[in-house]
């Protein structure tokens, strides 16, 4: 079965500056990666995927991440963050049934 | 808001109680999983659905744990003879197995408290 890492618990980062939150995985198949976002109080959002085809995936609010084959990593970026960026992250691998999660990143952007 | 809806969104019991959660996917979604997530942890897989059949469940999820999606639609999560440790927020999810394959879109969550 396939499982996923999240190397940072918690990401405290000033305003406008640019943020990186790392993922591995492991897995004995191809799979598919995810990274979703949880806002208090709410469910999670789906920010990007990577299904195929090229590994730079763009997704919603201005998040970005890199398919990593070699290193079996989907690390999340932001060039500048906002204060409304300010949530829990999840990245997740799909053998295309079961969904894996990691235990999450809380992203904290300080004024 | 994601189209997938949960009910109750908070529920409170006391241990030895049964309950029972809804989840309404967005209608034309054939897929539906059931989640756990404890505080400070990623979701939990529990259990999948195509279309009414039950495809898979975790070893996580107990005999006291059962879950239906009888036409297909909606599905209930019931819990019985609840436990403290059963406090979690309950997530359900949906998708199709076609098309955007595995993107699996989530309900806000049934949060679930055993006193």
């Amino acid at each position: 079965a396939q499982s996923v890492t999240q190397l940072d618990s918690q990401v405290p980062v000033f305003e406008e500056a640019p943020v990186e939150l790392r993922c591995n995985y492991s897995s004995s198949v191809s799979v598919y990666l995810f990274w979703y976002v949880q806002y208090p109080n709410q469910g999670l959002q789906l920010l990007l995927k990577y299904l195929s085809g090229s590994t730079l995936v763009k997704g919603i609010n201005g998040f970005e991440a890199e398919f990593n084959k070699s290193q079996t990593s989907f690390h999340l970026r932001k060039p500048s963050v906002h204060i409304s960026d300010t949530a829990e992250y999840f990245c997740a691998v799909s053998d295309r049934i079961d969904m894996r999660f990691g235990a999450g990143t809380r992203l904290t952007v300080k004024p | 808001d994601t189209g997938v809806s949960q009910n109750p969104r908070h529920k409170i019991t006391k241990r030895g109680q049964n309950v029972t959660f809804r989840c309404d996917p967005i209608s034309e979604h054939n897929r539906l999983y059931w989640y756990r997530q404890t505080l400070g942890q990623g979701p939990e897989f529990l259990t999948y659905f195509q279309n009414e059949a039950q495809l898979e469940k975790s070893r996580l999820l107990s005999d006291r744990f059962s879950a239906e999606r009888p036409k297909g639609s909606f599905s209930t999560l019931e819990i019985q003879r609840t436990e403290q440790g059963d406090s979690a927020m309950y997530l359900c999810a949906t998708g199709t197995s076609g098309g955007n394959t595995d993107t699996q879109y989530f309900g806000p969550g049934t949060r679930l408290t055993v006193l």
